[in-house]
């Protein structure tokens, strides 16, 4: 089945260190999407990627970082700069380009710091 | 530039009763409009979509039509269920640099 896999589904971090959350889809898609949900709040974007070897930023891009080596996968690092790293995380993926086209997500990934 | 505006919640309400969620939306062109449902500890599933002006978009119950002279695309369901408790996100999508707009979400609680 086609679909978007966030691994893991559950991640701890003590304070000061950097970790990598997966991203994984096999529907083909150009374009990936990383938000960050907070509870009670609906979803900011973090950063985004058209195409291999691209990616922009969203709208609190900072303490995160991304890249997009292989079209299939899209993972995000948060980086010890970002001072509130606490959140649910979503990837998401669609085709690029068309008006028409939904954008499918994974399940989620929820941080936690320690 | 591109928004997506919906009720505050959170709703509760009586199962069988009539749900109208709001949503209005700022574009330019002609933007696609999706209702998206998301349940406790899980990622965000699309519940129904229109395209263009007029559509209507169905699924399990739910309806939403894409109303251009009002920027509108409220979500409605005649009888709603316990199983409908969830978060809904109105979302829009023009296609250029596919960026998808979000609304801030509604929490809707049925209640047997």
């Amino acid at each position: 089945d086609g679909g978007i896999t966030q691994s893991p589904k559950y991640l701890f971090r003590k304070e000061g260190q950097n970790v990598t959350l997966s991203c994984e889809q096999n529907l083909n898609h150009d374009a990936m999407y990383w938000y960050r949900q907070d509870p009670g709040q609906g979803l900011r974007l973090i950063y985004y990627s058209q195409i291999v070897n691209d990616f922009q930023k969203g709208d609190i891009a900072e303490g995160y970082s991304v890249s997009r080596e292989k079209k299939e996968s899209f993972p995000l690092t948060v980086t010890s700069a970002q001072k509130n790293p606490t959140a649910f995380y979503l990837c998401a993926s669609s085709i690029e380009g068309r008006l028409n086209t939904e954008a499918f997500f994974g399940q989620g990934t929820r941080l936690t710091v320690v | 530039g591109d928004s997506v505006t919906q009720m505050e919640g959170p709703v509760t309400l009586s199962e069988e009763a009539f749900l109208t969620i709001n949503c209005t939306y700022t574009a330019t062109g002609y933007p696609s409009l999706f209702w998206y449902v998301q349940y406790p500890g899980e990622g965000l599933q699309l519940l129904l979509k229109a395209t263009k002006a007029d559509d209507k978009g169905s699924n399990k119950g739910f309806e939403a039509t894409y109303r251009k002279e009002t920027t509108s695309f409220h979500l409605e369901k005649g009888s709603v269920q316990v199983s409908d408790s969830a978060v809904y996100f109105c979302a829009l999508n023009r296609g250029t640099g596919n960026q998808f707009y979000f609304g801030t979400g509604t929490s809707l609680t049925v209640i047997p």
